[in-house]
Order: C-alpha cells, then sequence, then structure tokens
C-alpha cells in the first residue's frame, strides 16, 4: 500500500538557522503532497501544498521542495524560531483524495 | 472561534466502558473525517462522510466502532467495551468542494485514555 515515511524523527536547530525536514513517499503516481505542522495539544495545522507538475513551491518563511525522480520532497523552513517548535508531518492524498496517508513525523525542537 | 470543535478534549474511561465523541466541523464543509493517533506516529485515517454519507470505512474501523453523521453537520464516534489499545487521540477534520477538498482542517482532537 501506499506509505510515507520521515528520514528523522527529531530535528534540533538553533533560533535563526534554516530547518530542513525531509519526507519520502512510496507512489510514484502520487500528484499532490501536504506538510502539517502539529503543536502540543492541537490538531495538525496545514502549511503548504505542492503539486506534482511543481518542482518547488514557497509560501510564508517555508519552501517544499519535491523531487519525483527519486520520490522525495522537504520542507524549508527559513529563519526558523521558537514558535516552529512542533511535529512536521508530510502527507498524500490516497482513494481520490477521500483521505490522508501522514508519515510517522519530524519533531523540530528550537533552541535559542 | 470558526474552526473545527470537538468535545470532550480528554475522556478516561475504564476498560469495557463506552464512550462517544462529538465533531463539529466548519459550518460550511460537507466532508467530515475522523482519524486515529497514537503516541509518535502521524494520523491514521479511520472513515468519512460526505453530507450525511459514510463513504468509506478503514480496517482499522473495528466493529466496536461506529460513527455517524445525522444531518450532515456535527458527527459523533462511539467506541462500544473500549480497550487499552483504544487509548489514542481521535482527530476530526473536515473539508469543502471551494479547494476540491484537498485541504482538510483539523480539530484539537480527544484524548482518550482506557484504564
Amino acid at each position: 500500500g501506499e506509505s510515507v515515511g520521515l528520514h528523522l524523527p527529531t530535528l534540533s536547530v538553533q533560533e535563526g538557522d534554516n530547518s530542513i525536514i525531509n519526507c519520502a513517499y512510496s507512489n510514484s503516481a502520487s500528484d499532490y503532497f501536504i506538510w502539517y505542522k502539529q503543536e502540543s495539544g492541537k490538531g495538525p495545522q496545514f502549511i503548504i501544498d505542492i503539486r506534482s507538475n511543481m518542482d518547488k513551491r514557497q509560501g510564508q518563511r517555508v519552501t517544499v521542495l519535491l523531487n519525483k525522480t527519486v520520490k522525495h520532497l522537504s520542507l524549508q523552513i527559513a529563519a526558523t524560531q521558537p514558535g516552529d517548535s512542533a511535529v512536521y508531518f508530510c502527507a498524500v492524498p490516497s482513494g481520490g483524495y477521500n483521505k490522508l496517508i501522514f508519515g510517522a513525523g519530524t519533531r523540530l525542537a528550537v533552541h535559542p | 472561534d470558526t474552526g473545527v470543535s470537538q468535545d470532550p478534549r480528554h475522556k478516561i474511561t475504564k476498560r469495557g466502558q463506552n464512550v462517544t465523541f462529538r465533531c463539529d466541523p466548519i459550518s460550511e464543509h460537507n466532508r467530515l473525517y475522523w482519524y486515529r493517533q497514537t503516541l509518535g506516529q502521524g494520523p491514521e485515517f479511520l472513515t468519512y462522510f460526505q453530507n450525511e454519507a459514510q463513504l468509506e470505512k478503514s480496517r482499522l474501523l473495528s466493529d466496536r466502532f461506529s460513527a455517524e453523521r445525522p444531518k450532515g453537520s456535527f458527527s459523533t464516534l462511539e467506541i462500544q467495551r473500549t480497550e487499552q489499545g483504544d487509548s489514542a487521540m481521535y482527530l476530526c477534520a473536515s473539508s469543502s468542494p471551494g479547494t476540491n477538498y484537498n485541504e482538510q482542517f483539523f480539530g484539537p482532537g480527544t484524548r482518550l485514555t482506557v484504564l
């Protein structure tokens, strides 16, 4: 079945540094990818998405890169702030966009 | 607050008891989803509704679980004869055709602890 995985369960960075969170997916037919942020005690919050016809998409302080050749995507956070501390998940829709398949998540810890 | 709301936020119950959770989606969203999230893992799909129709159920949804959305607005998830393995965060999400259902908005979840 379809699977999504992240490379590192935890990532520790200094405040102000850039963060890169990686994700691999299994289904080469996947055409849409989403990054979610989950803070402690809260539900996942949509950050940014990208379609397979794009290699890069930028938001506010975040950039998602998609490499379809190796089925890999990454989330880059510029000038990481303490408020960025959370668990980050990549997700792909499955079953005709009826459900999301999530990876296990990467916990980002931002140190002053 | 116009986001997805869930009630209760926390539930502690004894093994064998029945529990029911409620989800109120964003008002104009006609799709509603239930997910389960265990510690250290990403959310896992359980089931989803389009309006009042339950269109898909995961194999994770055993016969002890039942979900309803009787009027196409709020939804309930009931777990009968709870087991310790049911301890998890139960998340509800909703989406609308306006974004081709792509963006699912999640509620804060109900954390269930089965003793």
